[in-house]
């Protein structure tokens, strides 16, 4: 069975300033993808950024990248510059193939303070 | 773009009412899903089906079933409505494959309120 945990319940984090929110994972199938999801306060979920178990580097996509270490089970998500709009909940998952659902964290709510 | 659609966002039921969550994606997806999320829990998978007619057990099924009769479309049923089943309920789909790194697609969420 797979498990995600996200340590963090809550986080502040000032604006133009970086933040780590953390997520470790379980698994012991070798191939998996590792996903985040963006939650504003309307409920929609919003897909930020995708890490391949077999990927060798760290996947970017614009202010988001997912330190990855494989080793330690960690896929931490770093979001450079942070601004006002990017207070939400954000969710870690995991899935280990095509046919199989996400599994979810339960979430850290980040705060960005002026 | 992928579009998954769910019929109500916004729903108030009688305790001991059969409800209906209909959900409809638009991108001939295999896989469809029903979550539940509550604050502090996350996510949980609630019935998930990768093929029309066939459906699997999540986490929490009880008290919950699926319809799965058309590829488009997933149903979540609440036979017989209970207060601890107010939550927000999401759907999403996405292509089956050999790969987990297809993106799944979320639906906008259905806020269901159990009285």
């Amino acid at each position: 069975a797979q498990k995600i945990t996200q340590t963090q319940p809550g986080m502040f984090v000032q604006e133009k300033e970086a933040v780590t929110l953390d997520c470790t994972y379980d698994t012991s199938d070798p191939s998996y993808g590792l996903f985040w999801y963006k939650q504003p306060s309307s409920g929609e979920m919003i897909f930020l950024i995708y890490q391949g178990s077999y990927d060798q580097q760290n996947a970017t996509e614009g202010r988001y990248s997912l330190n990855f270490q494989k080793a330690r089970k960690s896929a931490n998500l770093v979001i450079s510059a942070s601004q006002l709009g990017d207070s939400a909940m954000y969710f870690c998952a995991m899935r280990v193939s095509g046919n199989t659902p996400l599994v979810f964290g339960k979430g850290t709510r980040l705060s960005v303070i002026a | 773009d992928v579009k998954v659609t769910q019929s109500s966002r916004y729903l108030v039921k009688r305790t001991g009412e059969k409800v209906f969550l209909e959900c409809v994606q638009d991108m001939d997806h295999e896989n469809m899903f029903w979550y539940r999320q509550d604050p502090g829990l996350g996510l949980r998978l609630i019935y998930f089906s990768y093929d029309v007619k066939m459906k699997e057990k999540g986490d929490i099924p009880e008290g919950y079933s699926v319809s799965r009769e058309k590829k488009e479309r997933f149903s979540l049923i609440l036979e017989s409505a209970s207060t601890n089943q107010t939550s927000m309920y999401l759907c999403a789909s996405s292509l089956p494959s050999g790969f987990a790194g297809n993106t799944i697609y979320f639906g906008e969420g259905s806020w269901l309120t159990v009285v």
